[in-house]
């Protein structure tokens, strides 16, 4: 069975903090990793893709081990508009697949004032 | 920029009808997808459309769902025979090179069924 995990949360931290999401994934086989954004009752909406060397977008950071089938995402100096859940996905990446997204149920952040 | 258009925005019906929900995925992308997320539950994939035909489907697309791309635009989720279950938000998601690629998802239809 494909599963995608993470930690549910919620976060809540302080304006300014750093904030780090885990992911483990089961399937060896997935080709690509994503970090999704989703609102309260809103559609997911991308925030990076993930490459094993790394990426980094202004204060998002994500990071993915093959090794450990482990996926990051850190932001730093986190701001109100931060506040959501935020999804790990991953492709099902068997041959012949069009890249069927698995999803983690994802981990709520909150960030106060 | 260009974005998955999704229509209604909320649907309502009585246990046992049909319904059809309406996708417009961005003009270039060739793979369309459709998932469901149930409230407080994780995305799930249902279905996935290539070259007008199914690539792949999950458990959850049994023969109470159907997909079809009517015309150059439009792609569609049918479920024939509503059930209480099947109350959700409906995504449709497009990308432009399907195994690799990003998809980009659509605002959702929120799914209601009495």
């Amino acid at each position: 069975r494909k599963e995608v995990e993470q930690d549910p949360g919620p976060f809540n931290v302080p304006e300014g903090a750093t904030v780090a999401f885990n992911c483990t994934y089961s399937n060896s086989a997935s080709q690509s990793f994503f970090w999704y954004r989703q609102d309260c009752r809103k559609e997911p909406k991308l925030l990076m893709s993930v490459y094993s060397s790394g990426n980094e977008d202004g204060r998002f950071t994500a990071q993915l081990n093959r090794a450990s089938q482990y996926i990051s995402l850190l932001i730093r100096d986190s701001k109100l508009s931060d506040s959501a859940t935020y999804l790990c996905a991953v492709n099902n990446g068997y041959g012949g697949s069009q890249g069927n997204l698995i999803f983690g149920k994802g981990t709520k952040l909150s960030v106060k004032p | 920029e260009p974005e998955v258009t999704q229509t209604p925005s909320h649907q309502v019906t009585q246990m046992g009808q049909e319904v059809i929900l309406r996708c417009v995925p961005i003009s270039n992308h060739l793979y369309f997808y459709w998932y469901r997320q149930i409230l407080g539950q994780k995305v799930e994939f249902l279905v996935s459309f290539y070259n007008n035909e199914i690539s792949e489907k999950s458990e959850i697309f049994d023969d109470q769902f159907s997909v079809e791309r009517p015309d150059g635009s439009n792609f569609t989720l049918k479920i024939r025979s509503t059930k209480l279950e099947d109350s959700a938000m409906y995504f449709c998601a497009s990308s432009d090179r399907g195994l690799t690629d990003t998809q980009y998802f659509g605002p959702g239809t929120r799914l209601t069924v009495l």
